[in-house]
């Protein structure tokens, strides 16, 4: 079975702290995605990559950054967390061509 | 812009009766299509799919059915069953523009008993 694993279930973050949040997954994927759910909303796209070391912004980048120094893992930074940034924070990971993506458990991030 | 709407924000059925989720998109270059489904403070789980080659899959309770005159896809669940009480979202992709998946806003199913 492919497993995506976030490193955090729940978090809670001062403003103006830095968070990483980290995703590792076990398939050997190509692309790597970070997602961040809202209430009707739905799944927005922050940033995602193709490849090591290679990245690409998604729809709503601003706030975020990302780094993949390997091919597992997929790193999600808050530069300087902001209450705005409390959300659902998804990862998935998925291979070349029509097959789907496969997401971790979640990450509820709480900036206070 | 919205590129995959999903307009129904929730949804609510009886135990037995069939469940129809919709899902719109407007991107015609759009060639594969899926349906996942998320419980609360959980990763959304892969459900069902369906090639742009296709206009119907069928996996067990599910089937997908796909309009692409009208860009316009549904899921439809029978018998819907309490368990199946969650949050579908519809997501789309295209070969010839990456490998990105671009989702719906997702609709709440209930399942009444």
């Amino acid at each position: 079975d492919v497993k995506v694993t976030q490193s955090s279930r729940y978090l809670v973050k001062r403003t103006g702290e830095k968070v990483f949040l980290e995703c590792v997954q076990d398939m050997d994927h190509e692309n790597m995605f970070w997602y961040r759910q809202d209430p009707g909303l739905g799944l927005r796209l922050i940033y995602f990559s193709y490849d090591v070391k290679m990245k690409e912004k998604g729809d709503i980048p601003e706030g975020y950054s990302v780094s993949r120094e390997k091919k597992e893992r997929f790193s999600l930074i808050l530069e300087s967390a902001s209450t705005n940034q409390t959300s659902m924070y998804l990862c998935a990971s998925s291979s070349q061509g029509n097959t789907e993506a496969f997401f971790g458990q979640g990450t509820r991030l709480t900036v206070v | 812009d919205q590129q995959v709407k999903q307009n129904s924000p929730s949804l609510s059925v009886q135990e037995g009766r069939i469940s129809i989720l919709n899902c719109d998109y407007t991107n015609s270059m759009f060639d594969y299509f899926l349906w996942y489904k998320k419980y609360p403070a959980e990763g959304p789980t892969f459900l069902i799919s369906i090639s742009s080659i296709k206009d119907k899959n069928e996996d067990g309770r599910f089937t997908v059915f796909l309009n692409k005159s009208a860009k316009h896809l549904s899921l439809h669940i029978v018998p819907s069953q309490p368990g199946d009480s969650a949050v579908y979202f519809c997501a789309a992709k295209s070969g010839r523009t990456g490998n990105q998946f671009y989702f719906g806003t997702g609709t709440s199913l209930t399942v009444i008993p």
